[in-house]
């Protein structure tokens, strides 16, 4: 079936270092992708989103990058902080609104 | 402040027992969703509802039911038909014009 998965489960990354995580998609009808940030016992909190017209966006200190002819998405964080550590989601959707979600990398920043 | 809060933040439950998890949002938002997650997976999608009293099943709606009575408040309910309902569940409500979700801190369910 169609899934989002993410590369890695795992990403270690110093402190200041800058991050990169990546996320495979299968749906070629998927149009609008979004990364979440979910810490311990807490809910996924919205990152940046992307629309499938645009293939980079930028936030403040995050990049989300698209590329529909490999359908990969990435997110990369500059100068990583120690609050930067938690479980990144990305997510998609294909119009009916229904977001579908990766299984999630864990990121640790290194001190 | 407008935000989505589930409660009880923790559950116990007795097998065989039922127990229903609150949602409530005061954003105005139509759509709302039940979503369940399992240690190191991601969010699986339980039930969904666009607008009031309209509800779907989503991809795990087995051992689980819900209600949509009032736009503000969305209850899960997680029934003894449910084999392996240990998890952490998630409610999120998302505004019409957007494709977005905004979720709730979270229930962690556990049968003992």
């Amino acid at each position: 079936g169609e899934s989002v998965g993410l590369h890695l489960p795992t990403l270690s990354v110093q402190e200041g270092d800058n991050s990169i995580i990546n996320c495979a998609y299968s749906n070629s009808a998927s149009d609008y992708f979004i990364w979440y940030k979910q810490e311990s016992g807490k809910g996924p909190q919205f990152i940046i989103d992307i629309r499938s017209n645009m293939d980079k966006r930028q936030g403040q200190r995050v990049t989300v990058l698209l590329n529909k002819t490999v359908k990969h998405l990435s997110l990369q964080i500059a100068a990583t902080q120690p609050g930067d550590s938690a479980v990144y989601f990305c997510a998609e959707t294909g119009g009916d609104y229904k977001l579908s979600f990766g299984a999630g990398t864990t990121v640790t920043v290194r001190a | 402040d407008g935000g989505i809060t589930q409660s009880p933040k923790y559950l116990f439950r007795k097998e065989g027992q039922n127990v229903t998890l609150s949602c409530e949002q005061n954003l105005n938002h139509d759509a709302m969703y039940w979503y369940r997650q399992d240690p190191g997976q991601g969010l699986r999608l339980i039930y969904y509802s666009q607008i009031v009293n309209d509800f779907q099943k989503g991809d795990i709606a087995e051992g689980y039911s819900v209600s949509r009575e009032k736009k503000e408040s969305f209850p899960l309910t997680v029934t003894s038909a449910q084999k392996n309902p240990t998890a952490f569940y998630l409610c999120a409500s998302r505004d019409e014009r957007l494709a977005g979700y905004t979720f709730g801190s979270g229930t962690r369910l556990t049968v003992v």
